[in-house]
């Protein structure tokens, strides 16, 4: 089966502007996660959706992220403005269920460096 | 709130030689837990996972990790190590059937193999 699809896979802005990564998840997964995984640390969730809607946005820093799943499939998320600290990678997951029982799939990433 | 901690930032093993590599949680009811591998540049690949039962689990690659309830542990062995072992990976728990914060990871443990 085809894996979780990321795009782009480095990402170079100034802070202050906008950036948008893209995701597609496996085929047939309802549960699609973003996480954030900052240099020496693992990763941290910042959104979860089942289907198209929002399971957990907790740890979503709403005042400049937002992320969306319009169709229940590919995902998008965004950062206006950026901030230096928000240099990381950006992982996307799905599972076919969003309650861990079943395994979380991981894209590559989204490798962003804010300057 | 639910924490793991991975003593080790860097693990240096020979070729061969066995491996452990610690993990420790804080959490009032037994998680899920699990163990991630990360190659440079790549996603995260799940390792094992332990939900209830036999205390030992055995994953892929050959790797396998014992749940002590006593100790809060969830320590991740293998009996001989080779080069392509080299990776980072990281602990997780999350409490069972999802929960705030969702899959809570480690700071993860850098293997270096020796040759």
């Amino acid at each position: 089966e085809a894996g979780v699809a990321q795009s782009p896979r480095y990402k170079i802005i100034e802070k202050r502007q906008s950036v948008a990564f893209w995701c597609n998840p496996i085929s047939g997964h309802a549960t699609l996660y973003w996480y954030q995984q900052i240099l020496g640390q693992g990763p941290k969730l910042l959104i979860q959706f089942q289907n198209n809607g929002v399971v957990d946005d907790s740890q979503l820093p709403k005042d400049r992220f937002s992320a969306e799943r319009l169709k229940g499939v590919d995902s998008t998320l965004k950062i206006q403005p950026a901030k230096l600290e928000d240099s990381a990678v950006y992982l996307c997951a799905s599972s076919l269920e969003g309650n861990y029982n079943s395994p979380l799939h991981f894209g590559n990433g989204t490798r962003l460096t804010v300057t | 709130a639910q924490s793991v901690t991975q003593p080790d930032i860097h693990i240096t093993v020979s070729e061969g030689a066995s491996l452990e590599l610690r993990c420790n949680y804080s959490y009032g009811a037994t998680p899920y837990l699990f163990w991630y591998v990360q190659s440079p540049g790549q996603g995260l690949q799940l390792l094992l996972k332990y939900f209830s039962g036999d205390t030992l689990v055995q994953g892929i690659k050959g790797f396998e990790a014992e749940f002590k309830r006593s100790q809060s542990s969830f320590n991740l062995r293998k009996p001989s190590v080779h080069w392509s072992d080299a990776a980072e990976y990281f602990c997780a728990v999350v409490l069972s059937g999802g929960g705030a914060d969702g899959l809570t990871f480690g700071k993860g443990t850098h293997l270096i193999i020796q040759p």
